[in-house]
């Protein structure tokens, strides 16, 4: 069955306190992995697409990384607005499935 | 264009009627694609439209709920008798046909007393 994992459920940072977010996945025929940021009361952010294991993206303070089995999204020296909710999903064919997310808080 | 538009943004309703919601895509994206998301949860897949036809349907998509894509340009999502069980963010996403990216709205959020 598809599957995506997303770890941690929640995180608090100190603003500046590098973090790494998890999203792995269990999936036949993947053809892309997308990472979206979500706001309360908003719809999903698009992020970045990952398409082979090891791909990078980069944009501004956030860099994807991919593997066959999972992806990371590195948070460098965060500030207090990339506080969101950070959603993974994998498409297989033309459905895509997503994770239940990272809530990310950066305190000041 | 400035990206997917969904309305209304909120529908509070009581237990038993019917509402629909609507989704204009970004203009030049024939995929169009519906999703419910509730607390804590990521956006479940609903249903899939290429145009006007819609492909996939997902088991959550029961005989109460129907969606609609007239002409392959925006999309209707109608939920009949509803239950609040179905109170939760909808939310409409687009793509293009070389893209794989989808594009949400904002979402309509659904609230049955």
């Amino acid at each position: 069955e598809d599957q995506v994992t997303q770890s941690p459920e929640a995180l608090r940072l100190q603003e500046g306190e590098s973090s790494s977010l998890n999203c792995s996945y269990t999936v036949s025929g993947l053809r892309g992995l997308f990472w979206y940021r979500q706001d309360p009361g908003k719809g999903p952010e698009f992020l970045f697409t990952l398409y082979s294991a090891g791909e990078e993206k980069e944009k501004e303070r956030l860099k994807a990384t991919l593997t066959k089995k999972e992806s990371f999204l590195h948070i460098t020296a965060p500030k207090p607005e990339d506080s969101a909710t950070y959603l993974c999903a994998v498409q297989a064919s033309n459905q895509f499935y997503f994770g239940t997310g990272t809530s990310l808080t950066v305190i000041p | 264009d400035t990206g997917v538009s969904q309305n209304p943004r909120h529908k509070i309703t009581k237990r038993g009627q019917n509402v629909t919601f609507r989704c204009d895509p970004i203009s030049e994206h024939n995929r169009l694609y519906w999703y419910r998301q509730t607390l804590g949860q990521g956006p479940e897949f609903l249903t899939y439209f290429q145009n006007e036809a819609q492909l996939e349907k997902s088991r959550l998509l029961s005989d109460r709920f129907s969606a609609e894509r007239p002409k392959g340009s925006f999309s209707t999502l109608e939920i009949q008798r509803t239950e609040q069980g179905d109170s939760a963010m909808y939310l409409c996403a687009s793509s293009s046909k070389r893209g794989t990216e989808l594009f949400f709205g904002e979402g309509s959020r659904l609230t049955v007393l």
